[in-house]
């Protein structure tokens, strides 16, 4: 079975702070993303990346980067947290082979004050 | 109009009920379809996909695509309170799939 895990599930930060969350996968998948998840708002793509190295942005990149240096890992950084950006933070991975099937990790419910 | 329409609900149905949970889209470029299931304050998993028009089946769920109508089902037959949780459709041409804002289910005993 394919695993993703998040470094955290729940997170509270203050404003202004610098905030990284990590994202591990362990099936030797090509692609992996970050979405932000919100009531109302469901699943908005932040940034995804197909390869190591490699990042594009998604549909909200504002306020975060992203860093893949591994090809199990995906790291979202929060430059300077914001309130807005309170949110579950959910990573995903998919493999070449079967770019339609998504496996998310549990999330990161993240609070800034 | 958004790509993918789907309604939050919640729906409410009792325990042995079928339930139907619908995705409208507006893309006739997408070429697969999944449905996830979302407990809360967990992430999504992958539930089914298809690729066609026509039904899926495993176990008590069943997943159909109509194309023409561009309209997409899932039914969940003798519905079960563990069947409570927010079910998201997914629809993809490319790599990136689209989501629904999922629909919130509570199946009540």
């Amino acid at each position: 079975d394919v695993k993703v895990t998040q470094s955290s599930r729940y997170l509270v930060k203050r404003t202004g702070e610098k905030v990284f969350l990590e994202c591990v996968q362990d099936m030797d998948h090509e692609n992996m993303f970050w979405y932000r998840q919100d009531p109302g708002l469901g699943l908005r793509l932040i940034y995804f990346s197909y390869d190591v190295k490699m990042k594009e942005k998604g549909d909200i990149p504002e306020g975060y980067s992203v860093s893949r240096e591994k090809k199990e890992r995906f790291s979202l950084i929060l430059e300077s947290a914001s309130t807005n950006q309170t949110s579950m933070y959910l990573c995903a991975s998919t493999g070449t082979g079967s770019v339609e099937t998504q496996y998310f990790g549990p999330g990161t419910r993240l609070l800034v004050l | 109009q958004k790509e993918v329409e789907q309604d939050p609900g919640p729906l409410s149905v009792p325990e042995g009920a079928i339930v139907s949970l619908n995705c409208t889209y507006s893309n006739s470029a997408f070429q697969y379809f999944m449905w996830y299931r979302q407990y809360s304050r967990k992430g999504p998993e992958l539930l089914m996909y298809t690729y066609s028009s026509g039904n899926k089946e495993d176990g008590r769920f069943t997943a159909q695509v109509d194309k023409s109508s561009k309209y997409i089902s899932l039914f969940i037959r003798d519905s079960q309170p563990s069947d409570s949780a927010t079910y998201l459709c997914a629809l993809g041409g490319s790599y990136i799939p689209t989501f629904g804002r999922g629909t919130s289910l509570i199946v009540h005993p």
